[in-house]
């Protein structure tokens, strides 16, 4: 069975300073790995994913994350946080065999950015 | 477009009441789901389709019903609310294939009194 861990229930970090959201998943075989925002009393926004290729994925928003397969991490980053982007983050995956329809998301992480 | 849209937003029930949650997409999207959002639980897959007429089931099923008879349209019935199914509840839509990712609707705030 496939599993997302977020350690962190809260991040937090000031206007300015680069910030880290962390995730660590497993599944059989290759995983696809995505990044997920959700604002209060609204839907998840999709950020970005990491399918195949590169390890740093660039996203929405100045979003980035890292795959690191020996560590099966898929680190979320900005170079730069903004108090806009307090918020809900979720790591979600799938591996290669599961449909479009059945991702398995990690528990969140809230991100508090203050000035 | 309008996306994934979701009615009602919120929605009171006395146990043992039924009710349908309505979800719809103009994106012509083959893939539909249902999950519910519990805090501590991040999001748990109810049922999804991978077309119309075809569902299966996710990680938490029990107490839900679904049908696909359209592309667009997938409602999720509650048979016999309960307690335990106050939540927030996202319907999503993809495209088929591995490589996409899934758009959310706004959810429903469930409560079960």
């Amino acid at each position: 069975a496939q599993s997302v861990a977020q350690p962190e229930d809260q991040v937090n970090v000031a206007e300015g300073n680069p910030l880290t959201v962390k995730c660590t998943y497993s599944v059989s075989g290759n995983p696809y790995l995505f990044w997920y925002v959700q604002y209060p009393n609204r839907g998840l926004q999709f950020l970005l994913k990491y399918i195949t290729g590169d390890n740093l994925v660039k996203g929405s928003y100045g979003f980035e994350a890292e795959f690191n397969k020996s560590q099966t991490s898929f680190h979320l980053k900005k170079p730069s946080a903004l108090v806009s982007d307090s918020a809900l983050y979720f790591c979600a995956v799938r591996d290669k065999a599961g449909t479009a329809s059945k991702l398995t998301f990690g528990t969140g992480t809230r991100l508090q950015v203050t000035l | 477009n309008a996306g994934v849209t979701q009615t009602p937003k919120f929605q009171v029930l006395k146990t043992g009441q039924s009710m349908t949650l309505q979800c719809a997409q103009d994106m012509n999207h083959e893939y539909m789901s249902w999950y519910r959002q519990d805090p501590g639980m991040g999001l748990r897959l109810i049922h999804y389709s991978v077309g119309a007429g075809i569902t299966d089931q996710g990680e938490v099923p029990n107490g839900y019903n679904v049908s696909r008879s359209t592309t667009e349209d997938f409602p999720l019935r509650l048979l016999s609310a309960a307690p335990s199914q106050t939540s927030v509840y996202f319907c999503a839509s993809s495209t088929p294939g591995h490589l996409y990712e899934q758009y959310f609707g706004p959810g429903t705030r469930l409560t079960v009194t």
